[in-house]
């Protein structure tokens, strides 16, 4: 079975751009959520999608925004780049994911630099 | 808001020694305590623990969690370098739909 496949791995863009990233889970899994980490501030829960919806949303601004598809895969867009959005975004996908609380399965991350 | 906190925040121990990581939350609504181990990138899953007083063991680590106290510790025994990594903990709130992560345990095994 695959595993939670992020795209691109790498990623140098300039302030004020924006970005696009993608998830694509376990085969079967419905939920992923996103999350941003940083040295100084740890995972830090982005949102969470689950058939198509967003179900949970964590405290980051409007410029952060996210879509789920049919397939379940799911896209990170980030708008007007700033320099403290440079992370390593990672998305994770359950079964379930929500009250049903399964172990989340997590991609190898997008390492996002912004310039 | 749900807090969790992860010590030592770093740990340097040698081959063959035994370590703890301690984790301990705030949390309403808590559902579960989960282990991770993130060596480069992804973190991978170790251990997912609800009621008190339970250890789970896999192979050299185990985990249990003391819900009263509000904490967790993850043990490793004969520790090994391929041990070395970043060992995070979060906990789930049901009613928020989400996990809170502790800025995790950097653990170097050296030689």
């Amino acid at each position: 079975k695959a595993g939670v496949t992020q795209t691109p791995r790498y990623l140098i863009k300039t302030r004020g751009q924006q970005v696009t990233l993608s998830c694509s889970p376990i085969s079967g899994h419905r939920s992923v959520s996103w999350y941003q980490q940083t040295p100084g501030q740890g995972l830090q829960f982005l949102f969470e999608y689950f058939s198509e919806t967003q179900r949970n949303k964590g405290n980051f601004p409007g410029r952060f925004s996210g879509r789920q598809f049919s397939n379940s895969r799911s896209e990170m867009n980030v708008s007007t780049l700033e320099l403290g959005d440079s992370a390593l975004y990672l998305c994770a996908s359950s079964s379930q994911g929500g009250p049903v609380n399964t172990e989340a399965f997590f991609g190898q991350g997008t390492r996002l630099t912004v310039v | 808001e749900d807090k969790v906190v992860q010590s030592p925040l770093s740990l340097v121990v040698h081959e063959g020694d035994t370590v703890t990581l301690n984790c301990s939350y705030e949390v309403t609504n808590f559902r579960s305590l989960l282990w991770y181990k993130q060596e480069k990138k992804a973190p991978t899953f170790l251990f997912m623990l609800t009621s008190s007083g339970i250890e789970k063991k896999s192979g050299r680590l185990s985990s249990i969690l003391d819900k009263k106290e509000l904490f967790s510790i993850l043990n490793i025994t004969a520790t090994q370098t391929g041990d070395s990594a970043i060992y995070l903990c979060a906990v789930y709130n049901t009613n928020a739909g989400k996990s809170t992560f502790g800025d995790g345990t950097t653990l170097t095994v050296k030689p």
